[in-house]
């Protein structure tokens, strides 16, 4: 129950396209979802993050948004560019945790193609 | 801007070898963690630490496992006798503050292919 779900395992777009990395959770008890960004030879990045009580977040031109009913949370990459190739996670943590225990998805290797 | 380092950044060891996994968190950085990831597996979290003490760990973080501060720089990753399962990468985090929305900031990884 501990699972964040996350597809596809890898996305292959043009530049200028809208990527969607999309998640998923059982556990009611997450109430924080980060996307972290990796490239390759380097540990994880904190991207982007949100809390279950706003339904979109954006910073610059990246995108989460979130459905609480659903249980199901994506990450959109507007306007994508050469450099957003890397591996993405989207993660969570649970209520009242208190060092903040990362759950991670699977991951998924994007490539944009110029 | 300041990084969390490791080092090596990778290591070839022996079965039932003991190996040790060095990490430097960011300075002023006062909680630590390690996670792990084995080659096309997600990201798994093995244990947090802080004052001196584990604060928790993971099912996988069982007693072959052990994580040290032995100064005010280092924290370190210790397996007593090495599986090949335990072949993955393993990354340090450190955060500033604890709680569940605190950024934790990770190393590059070291790599660890047990023979």
């Amino acid at each position: 129950q501990q699972q964040v779900k996350q597809s596809p395992q890898s996305l292959i777009v043009q530049k200028g396209g809208i990527p969607i990395i999309n998640c998923a959770y059982e556990n009611t008890a997450f109430d924080y979802f980060p996307w972290y960004q990796q490239f390759p030879g380097k540990g994880p990045a904190l991207l982007i993050a949100i809390r279950p009580d706003v339904s979109e977040k954006k910073e610059g031109r990246f995108t989460i948004s979130f459905n609480k009913s659903a249980k199901q949370f994506s990450l959109h990459i507007m306007d994508s560019q050469p450099g957003d190739s890397a591996t993405y996670f989207c993660a969570a943590t649970l209520r009242g945790s208190t060092l903040g225990r990362l759950y991670f998805g699977r991951g998924t290797q994007l490539t944009v193609w110029p | 801007e300041p990084e969390v380092t490791q080092t090596p950044s990778h290591q070839v060891t022996q079965m039932g070898q003991e190996v040790i996994l060095r990490c430097v968190p960011i300075s002023n950085h006062l909680y630590f963690y390690w996670y792990r990831q084995i080659l096309g597996q997600k990201v798994e979290f093995l244990v947090s630490f802080y004052n001196n003490e584990i604060s928790e760990k993971s099912e996988i973080f069982d007693d072959q496992f052990s994580v040290e501060r032995p100064d005010g720089s280092n924290f370190t990753l210790k397996i007593r006798s090495t599986k090949l399962e335990d072949s993955a990468m393993y990354f340090c985090a450190s955060s500033t503050n604890r709680g569940s929305t605190d950024t934790q900031y990770f190393g590059p990884g070291t790599r660890l292919t047990v023979l």
